[in-house]
């Protein structure tokens, strides 16, 4: 039950771009993405509804595909600051709990 | 305004003790959730807490147990400690569920 995501990390020079999958095995009624740096609390960075898609932070964004059951979060021109570890979280059946995925790390070096 | 509050920031504990473990939400946040965090890994969910009843629960035994004040504010309690216990708990509140979730910094728990 618990969403899929990949790649696990990613290395990236500034600049660069990179994308994020998570996929579920389960309808999806709508996908969290939060971003968590070591050692500090995870921070939302936006939430994609069934049926919409909201954009929600800084030059990353997402999509959501309902059919296919995913999930992509985009890193545009990556910054330094966007090295930490990214979670996909999923609500099974619309309730207010949130399933996370493994993570997928990233690194953005200068 | 000050985001989520959690306290304490550390604790050690010994096998078999119990431990309380406490939050308060962003003020006007009335849903408040707890997660427990091991190293590598994401969030597992625990409890969820809406105007001070319980409105779900993850697969943690018995052993956990949470609770809502009338002020949203809200303690974990860990009884019978054991060593897997130990992990970041994070608290996490919300106004309404669809805006996403506001962590705190954690607790993070030691048991020797």
């Amino acid at each position: 039950q618990q969403p899929v995501q990949s790649p696990q990390a990613v290395i990236l020079r500034e600049g660069e771009d990179a994308v994020i999958n998570c996929s579920s095995s389960k309808a999806l009624y709508s996908v969290h993405w939060y971003r968590q740096k070591h050692g500090e609390a995870p921070v939302f960075l936006m939430i994609l509804l069934k049926g919409g898609e909201q954009k929600g932070h800084e030059k990353i964004s997402a999509s959501f595909n309902e059919k296919k059951q995913q999930s992509s979060l985009y890193l545009t021109a990556s910054q330094l600051s966007y090295s930490g570890t990214y979670f996909c979280g999923t609500p099974p059946s619309n309730t207010g709990k949130l399933i996370f995925g493994q993570g997928t790390t990233l690194q953005v070096k200068p | 305004d000050a985001g989520v509050t959690q306290s304490p920031t550390h604790l050690i504990k010994t096998r078999g003790q119990h431990v309380t473990l406490r939050c308060s939400p962003i003020s006007g946040h009335k849903s408040v959730s707890w997660y427990q965090q091991v190293l590598g890994q994401g969030p597992q969910f625990i409890f969820q807490y809406y105007e001070k009843e319980e409105r779900g629960r993850g697969n943690f035994p018995d052993r956990f147990s949470a609770r809502q004040f009338p002020n949203y504010s809200s303690e974990l309690n860990v009884n019978a400690l054991l060593l897997g216990d130990s992990a970041l708990y994070l608290c996490a509140s919300s106004l309404l569920g669809e805006r996403g979730y506001t962590f705190g910094s954690g607790t993070r728990l030691t048991v020797v």
